[in-house]
């Protein structure tokens, strides 16, 4: 258990609707960031929360994607009209400071048909 | 930028026999550099980190590995391997004073122990 708890695990949607994952640490970490790992990659960054500011944010997440951390505890990744090529693994991940190792939660694996 | 090479795809070893699986790295700075392991359908598990000092760190699960700074190297070794460690690798890196950036992965490596 890395303490990091994702939903849903498995999400099929079709082409052109929105999507919303949940990421919830089970303790308070600072930091908290967003992933994306396809077939055959290593996970690439999306975006990155101190707290509640998002600081961060990969050119990899265009204008349908939009992340919250309100109040610096849960967080949610929104995918608004998917697209095939939105088909991957999100990964969240948590972390206390640039020195530490992040913890993975288990991801939640979209399929956009 | 930052960035890590796994050159293998693919490591087959055979049970009880030790394991190396390689990871270079490219950074403007000192790195700190992190060794992962993923299982089928599950998220990445923390192995071991490098962020200063002696240069062979250990981590769990009887797995090591050895920061070599002249040959921005950060191979991830195990004497003896076991079926069970049959999984995929990740190794990476981030620039020690950079702030807030993320980790940047490698491909990542599939380690097969055959018993």
């Amino acid at each position: 258990d890395t303490g990091v708890s994702q939903n849903p695990r498995h999400k099929i949607t079709k082409r052109g609707q929105n999507v919303t994952f949940r990421c919830d640490p089970i303790s308070e970490h600072n930091r908290l960031y967003w992933y994306r790992q396809t077939l055959g990659q290593g996970p690439e960054f999306l975006t990155y929360f101190q707290n509640e500011a998002q600081l961060e944010k990969s050119r990899l997440l265009s204008d349908r994607f939009s992340a919250e951390r309100p109040k610096g505890s849960f967080s949610t990744l929104e995918i608004q009209r998917t697209e095939q090529g939105d088909s991957a693994m999100y990964l969240c991940a948590i972390s206390t400071g640039p020195s530490y190792e992040q913890y993975f939660g288990p991801g939640t694996r979209l399929t956009v048909t | 930028a930052q960035s890590v090479a796994q050159p293998e795809d693919q490591v087959n070893v055979a049970e009880g026999n030790p394991l190396t699986v390689k990871c270079t790295y490219s950074v403007s700075g000192n790195p700190y550099l992190f060794w992962y392991v993923q299982y089928p359908n599950r998220g990445l598990q923390f192995l071991l980190k490098y962020i200063t000092g002696d240069n062979l760190v250990k981590g769990s699960y009887g797995f090591e590995a050895e920061f070599n700074k002249s040959q921005t190297s950060f191979h991830l070794k195990k004497p003896s391997a076991l079926v069970s460690d049959s999984a995929l690798y990740f190794c990476a890196v981030r620039v020690s004073n950079s702030g807030n950036t993320p980790l940047v992965f490698g491909k990542g490596t599939r380690l097969s122990v055959i018993a």
